[in-house]
């Protein structure tokens, strides 16, 4: 079956602009996370979402940062006013319930010029 | 903050030799993940531990979850150029198991 796509797969910004990065979960899964992964630093949660929960925003670096799921599938994680140090590649994970094991997209690699 | 180190950082073998890739840290994880990671992709899940002490074989692969759960170790035997890649361990802990905390990874790179 399919897996978690997202997109794009490469995102070139200039600094200041506005970035939306795009994660289609597992049909069927009720949690979605996104994660950060710059060069060196491994991965850093970002946010989670469960169901019709509030979602756990405690990872987010910053308020440029912020993330919505629509209809408990689709996920938008949006970047204001873009940095360079916001260039990494952002992750997107998804599983059946909120303990269940994470399958991951291949990510979209984000550089902010 | 809970942190996970893990060493070495890199590690380029030849074929057919045996290594072991180690994950610590000072903080108790109610459980401990090992994931693999290839150039374009996301990580792949390949072992979850949650007892102290806990061994799982998975092939040619070997993890091990400390006693006291602060740390683990995956153990390569008669490695292939087939496991070349990233791995990573990730911790979960208490009421937010789903918060994975993960170390920055060890590249592995087994030559022919």
């Amino acid at each position: 079956g399919a897996g978690v796509s997202q997109s794009p797969s490469n995102k070139v910004t200039e600094k200041g602009k506005d970035v939306e990065l795009r994660c289609d979960p597992i049909s069927g899964h009720t949690a979605l996370y996104w994660y950060r992964q710059s060069l060196g630093q491994g991965l850093e949660f970002l946010i989670y979402f469960q169901g019709n929960s509030a979602p756990d925003k405690s990872g987010l670096p910053s308020d440029r940062f912020s993330a919505e799921r629509t209809g408990g599938s689709v996920s938008t994680l949006t970047i204001q006013r873009t940095q360079q140090e916001d260039s990494a590649v952002y992750l997107c994970a998804s599983s059946f319930a909120e303990l269940g094991e994470q399958y991951f997209g291949p990510g979209t690699r984000l550089t902010v010029t | 903050t809970q942190l996970l180190e893990q060493s070495p950082q890199f590690l380029s073998i030849q074929e057919g030799e045996n290594l072991t890739v180690y994950c610590n840290s000072s903080s108790v994880f109610s459980s401990l993940q090992w994931y693999r990671q290839e150039p374009g992709e996301g990580p792949v899940l390949l072992v979850t531990v949650v007892t102290g002490g806990e061994v799982k074989k998975l092939k040619r692969l070997t993890f091990q979850f400390g006693d006291a759960r602060k740390d683990s170790s995956l153990h390569i035997t008669a490695a292939q150029p087939g496991d070349t890649g990233l791995y990573l361990c990730a911790g979960g802990s208490g009421g937010s198991n789903y918060k994975l905390t993960f170390g920055k990874g060890t590249l592995l790179t087994v030559n022919p």
